[in-house]
């Protein structure tokens, strides 16, 4: 079974310009999620999408950023402008059913915003 | 307040030694407890989940143990390899609030030869 595919791997903006990530997941899985993960802190959930309907996007700061999952299958976040606060590790996730099942990382997008 | 608090948050280790991280949480109703390890610059991986019923769960040479009475949660790893350094993170889901995961911040192992 593949697993959670995303791109790009690493990414340098400045401040104030915008970005976009994106998420291939596992196949026929309906739950997907982003989450930012700042270092030396655990993973904070930012959107929850169950196939293609938000689920949970009360951490999403949604004056700058915004999500979108197309068809119930591959997703993307954009922010948009950026700020340094911004730098983070940015983590798609997957799973088969609602939020308490299983979840599959993909390896994440790190930000570096300067 | 529904939180997750791991200890210690690093340690080192020789290779070849055992260890346990702790994991205490507030968070209720309680749905699961699951540990992930997370190696440097990769997602988190997922090593054992438990619900409410289960005090014990093995995957290879780490072994998970969970006292909901307590609300307490353990991460014991055998015979540590170099392999084993990574964060390790203790996650509990919330059976309510739209079965939300409390995350801790880890607690960063190293294992030197």
């Amino acid at each position: 079974e593949a697993g959670v595919a995303q791109s790009p791997r690493y990414k340098i903006i400045e401040k104030r310009q915008s970005v976009a990530f994106w998420c291939n997941p596992i196949s026929g899985h309906a739950t997907l999620y982003w989450y930012q993960q700042i270092l030396g802190q655990g993973p904070k959930l930012l959107i929850q999408f169950q196939n293609n309907g938000v689920v949970d996007d009360s951490q999403l700061p949604k004056d700058r950023f915004s999500a979108e999952r197309l068809k119930g299958v591959d997703s993307t976040l954009k922010i948009q402008p950026a700020k340094l606060e911004d730098s983070a590790v940015y983590l798609c996730a997957n799973g088969k059913g609602t939020g308490s099942g299983e979840q599959y990382f993909g390896p994440g997008t790190r930000l570096t915003v300067t | 307040k529904n939180q997750v608090e791991q200890s210690p948050q690093s340690l080192i280790i020789l290779e070849g030694k055992n260890c346990t991280l702790q994991c205490n949480y507030t968070v209720s109703p309680f749905s699961n407890l699951r540990w992930y390890k997370q190696d440097t610059g990769r997602g988190p991986v997922s090593l054992t989940i438990m619900t409410f019923s289960e005090n014990t769960k093995s995957n290879g040479r780490y072994t998970a143990t969970l006292d909901a009475d307590t609300k307490q949660s353990s991460l014991h790893i055998t015979a540590s390899q170099l392999s084993d350094s990574a964060s390790y993170i203790c996650v509990v889901g919330n059976a309510g609030n739209n079965r939300k995961l409390i995350w801790g911040l880890g607690t960063s192992l190293a294992v030197n030869p």
